[in-house]
């Protein structure tokens, strides 16, 4: 059982450039979510959708896109990086009321 | 605004000792709260939660106490290990879905 794989593990950009982020989870779960973590900040939500189809805003939107196409992947995308977007990325998932489980992270430096 | 603050960046207990970590929050619509772990390089994983309708959980060596009144919850490990030093988050559920977290708390168990 993979639970939610997240790729790359690391990346690195130049300030402009595009990525999509990729998160997967094998357990059905409903809700998916994207995390940033930064330095005395905690985890603060990026974008979160509930279904396939649907998508919203969390705390810290600005400069990421998302999808939800199927239940098992949600995609961030960086539309123009930049520096400001350096950061640790976690995506997470879980089913109503549940605890969210958790991938390992990327780990993304903007220069 | 923060809704849910961890006002501790760190602490630092001896090895066998008790460890409490603090979460104070805003919002007294909050009815389930979450503590989860996170070691390095790693995604945080569930550690113990409660409900509002209770005003204390165990499960082996970590409590956590929930003062309604207050707006603050604690989580205790006693006794302390040095495979307990971690960041710890509170993470209060917000509706259905949303899980709001901390800024951490870094505990550290010293040998």
């Amino acid at each position: 059982n993979a639970g939610v794989t997240q790729t790359p593990k690391f990346q690195v950009l130049k300030t402009g450039q595009s990525m999509t982020l990729q998160c997967a989870q094998d357990m059905n779960h409903e809700y998916m979510s994207w995390y940033r973590q930064d330095p005395g900040m905690g985890l603060r939500l990026i974008h979160y959708s509930v279904g396939a189809g649907i998508t919203d805003q969390g705390e810290v939107p600005n400069g990421y896109n998302v999808s939800r196409s199927t239940t098992e992947d949600f995609p961030l995308r960086l539309l123009s990086a930049a520096p400001s977007q350096t950061s640790v990325y976690f995506c997470a998932s879980s089913s109503p009321g549940q605890p969210q489980h958790f991938g390992d992270g990327t780990r993304l430096s903007i220069l | 605004d923060q809704q849910v603050k961890q006002n501790s960046p760190s602490l630092s207990v001896q090895e066998g000792r008790i460890s409490i970590l603090n979460c104070d929050y805003t919002n007294s619509m909050f009815d389930y709260f979450l503590w989860y772990k996170k070691y390095p390089a790693e995604g945080p994983t569930f550690l113990i939660s409660i409900s509002s309708i209770k005003d204390k959980n165990e499960d082996g060596r970590f409590t956590v106490f929930l003062n309604k009144s207050a707006k603050h919850l604690s989580l205790h490990i006693v006794p302390s290990q040095p495979g307990d030093s971690a960041v710890y988050f509170c993470a209060p559920l917000s509706g259905t879905y949303k899980y709001i977290f901390g800024t951490g708390t870094r505990l550290k168990v010293l040998a």
